[in-house]
């Protein structure tokens, strides 16, 4: 099965300075890609997904990056900001009828310092 | 309009008890999920659902029964409670896209709100 693993799994930053969240998974056959964020006793929500047939996305200040060939993906924040301090867990999955089968990441607790 | 609703949001109940989460949803999702979220924050997948159907069974013991009465709900009945099953778990939802889909949508997950199960 998937296995994916996410480093760091506490990350500091300044207020304005960039994060960058890595993650590896062991399933060639896996196409997608999401991050999510879960803020304090809330639900996970989706802030970006990537599938394998683009090298990157954007949206405002979050990117993510995917490199099939070394099977590793990643989650840039630009410009973090005090609302930004969640925990992100990436995850991974097949595209196949009837749903997916979403193998997340064991999380990084990001904050962001005023 | 709550998207994926799970009650209750917090049970507090002693080892060896029987307890039920419903779940929810009324985004038209054909397939519907159980996450279990740990002290430790992991989230791993229990069981899911499409359309009735059950095509995720992940490694979770007997007690867990997962039932689903129409594609719009989960429900996730649990017996002879331990200590160990004190966790968070998530009701989710996705529209399934079919083999090899790739339109924006498919296998996005909404999440419940959680329900906090905590055993005594």
């Amino acid at each position: 099965g998937e296995n994916v693993e996410q480093h760091p799994s506490t990350l500091s930053v300044q207020e304005g300075d960039s994060a960058v969240i890595k993650c590896t998974y062991s399933d060639s056959a896996s196409n997608y890609f999401p991050w999510y964020k879960q803020e304090l006793g809330k639900r996970p929500q989706l802030i970006i997904d990537i599938r394998s047939n683009v090298g990157e996305k954007k949206d405002q200040r979050i990117a993510v990056t995917l490199n099939k060939t070394a099977k590793h993906f990643s989650l840039h924040i630009t410009e973090t900001q005090p609302e930004d301090s969640a925990v992100y867990f990436c995850a991974a999955s097949r595209s196949w009828g009837g749903g997916n089968k979403l193998t997340f990441g064991t999380g990084t607790q990001l904050k962001v310092e005023l | 309009d709550t998207a994926v609703s799970q009650t209750p949001k917090y049970l507090v109940t002693q080892m060896g008890n029987d307890k039920s989460i419903k779940c929810e949803q009324n985004l038209g999702h054909d397939t519907m999920y159980w996450y279990k979220q740990d002290s430790k924050k992991f989230l791993k997948i229990m069981f899911s659902y499409n359309n009735k159907e059950l095509i995720i069974n992940e490694t979770v013991p007997n007690r867990f029964s997962p039932k689903s009465p129409d594609k719009a709900h989960l429900n996730l009945h649990i017996n002879s409670l331990e200590l160990g099953d004190s966790a968070v778990y998530f009701c989710a939802s996705s529209q399934s896209g079919g083999q090899g889909a790739h339109f924006s949508g498919a296998n996005v997950l909404t999440f419940g709100a959680g329900s906090r199960l905590t055993v005594l």
